[in-house]
């Protein structure tokens, strides 16, 4: 079946750096979410992207929409502790049905 | 507004029992969804409902069910439990079908 392939799976940073990751579909997508889930809670929403090469940001956070709706990006600019949990792509590769990526843990080292 | 909310946070259960878990999306939110999440199959589509119809099936066995009544808040049953199972049940929901808010979760145990 389709699935979203997140990279990196895991990664430890030092505070302060800026983390890259990113999310490639093999079939084209219409919408990319970006949500964050820490220990003991849901997945948090932190950015809808909806057109093709959009580049929206919240915050520290900047996650671009791939010109070839097959992939998106996550960047984090300067981390912190706070940052800590696991990220994931997500999105409908048809009308509503929902698919979500494998995730990537972040681990920041204070 | 208040955010989702889900009931039980948590539960135990024998192999072969039924359970039922709720879900509460925000105020006005006519969307819900289901997932499953589990360490080694991740977050997984169970069902979605939209003013008391399911929209949208993932692929999971029939012992798993739902509904969505007139206040738009929903159940999902899971009937003859199995060991595998177990997993932390999530529920989202959105007033469109791509913006989701998701609920701190059930965490079901099948013993």
């Amino acid at each position: 079946g389709q699935q979203l392939n997140q990279s990196p799976q895991s990664m430890f940073i030092q505070e302060g750096e800026d983390v890259s990751m990113n999310c490639t579909s093999s079939s084209i997508f219409n919408t990319w979410l970006w949500y964050k889930q820490e220990p003991g809670e849901g997945p948090v929403l932190l950015i809808a992207l909806y057109k093709a090469g959009e580049l929206t940001s919240n915050g520290r956070l900047t996650a671009q929409f791939g010109i070839t709706r097959k992939d998106s990006f996550l960047n984090i600019s300067a981390s912190i502790p706070s940052d800590v949990g696991i990220y994931f792509c997500a999105g409908p590769p048809g009308t509503y049905k929902y698919i979500f990526g494998t995730g990537t843990r972040l681990k920041v080292l204070a | 507004k208040a955010g989702v909310t889900q009931t039980p946070r948590y539960l135990i259960k024998t192999r072969g029992q039924q359970v039922t878990l709720s879900c509460s999306p925000i105020s006005g939110h006519r969307s819900v969804s289901w997932y499953q999440q589990t360490p080694g199959q991740g977050l997984q589509f169970l069902f979605e409902y939209f003013s008391e119809t399911q929209r949208n099936k993932g692929n999971f066995p029939g012992r798993f069910s739902g509904r969505q009544f007139s206040n738009s808040r929903s159940e999902m049953n899971v009937s003859t439990l199995e060991l595998g199972d177990s997993a932390l049940y999530l529920c989202a929901s959105s007033e469109s079908s791509y913006e989701q808010y998701f609920g701190p979760g059930t965490r079901l145990t099948v013993t």
